[in-house]
């Protein structure tokens, strides 16, 4: 099957500094990538719709400058958590979607989730 | 009201035993929907698609209930592999006209020897 790599796996950091995670789709191309945080025992919440040449789109109550995202190519999808603070700690997790509605509007294609990233920040 | 919900469980069940749950869910309007199964500090992966009329893989029966607005996973002669955390997923429309994958927390499900 179709398959989302990310990277790092493991992260951790100092309170104020900037931490970038990395989403590629190795087989395929995805115009539309999605970011996910999941704390523990929770649900995953869609943080922003990456789309490839454009601007992300933020989900309600997440801070767009807060987390950068950059979506340069067919293959990467960015997340940058900037200034990070103990409270940023979280799964962070991408996905994207292969099949009938690739640019993920449909919906009905499956979604490859990457191997998540753990970020601890001190 | 969260768009999906989920009894967390766990559920402990003996090995072979049937193990069934349910997810419920808010928007009307959702057209697709999913179970997903999660392992501890793992990523999703997609387990199946429910359908309307209800589908089978295996061990595995999903049911869509629109009137109520539920979804249902049973799994019959569990397995010790079975043990994972299984995600409600659903597809919605929303108001800008673009679709949303909404998750429930998860329920767990623990099959001990």
């Amino acid at each position: 099957g179709a398959v989302v790599s990310q990277h790092p796996s493991w992260v951790i950091c100092k309170s104020g500094t900037s931490v970038k995670i990395e989403c590629r789709s190795l087989d395929f191309q995805a115009t539309t990538m999605f970011w996910y945080r999941q704390f523990p025992k929770q649900s995953l919440m869609l943080m922003a719709t990456s789309n490839e040449g454009s601007k992300a789109t933020y989900e309600q109550g997440v801070e767009k400058d807060k987390f950068l995202i950059n979506h340069a190519s067919l293959t990467l999808s960015t997340l940058t958590v900037t200034s990070a603070h103990p409270e940023d700690s979280s799964f962070y997790i991408c996905s994207a979607r292969v099949g009938a509605g690739t640019s993920g509007i449909t919906g009905t294609g499956e979604l490859f989730f990457g191997e998540g990233s753990r970020l601890t920040v001190l | 009201r969260k768009e999906v919900e989920q009894d967390p469980g766990p559920f402990n069940v003996p090995e072979g035993a049937t193990v069934a749950f349910n997810c419920t869910y808010s928007n009307s309007a959702s057209q697709s929907f999913f179970w997903y199964r999660q392992d501890c500090r793992k990523e999703p992966k997609l387990l199946m698609s429910v359908y309307s009329s209800g589908n089978e893989d295996g061990r595995f029966t999903a049911q869509l209930n629109r009137a109520s607005q539920y979804i249902s996973l049973l799994i019959r002669d569990s397995k010790l592999s079975d043990s994972a955390t299984y995600l409600c997923v659903v597809n919605a429309p929303r108001p800008s006209n673009d679709y949303k994958l909404s998750f429930g927390a998860g329920t767990t499900v623990t099959v001990r020897a």
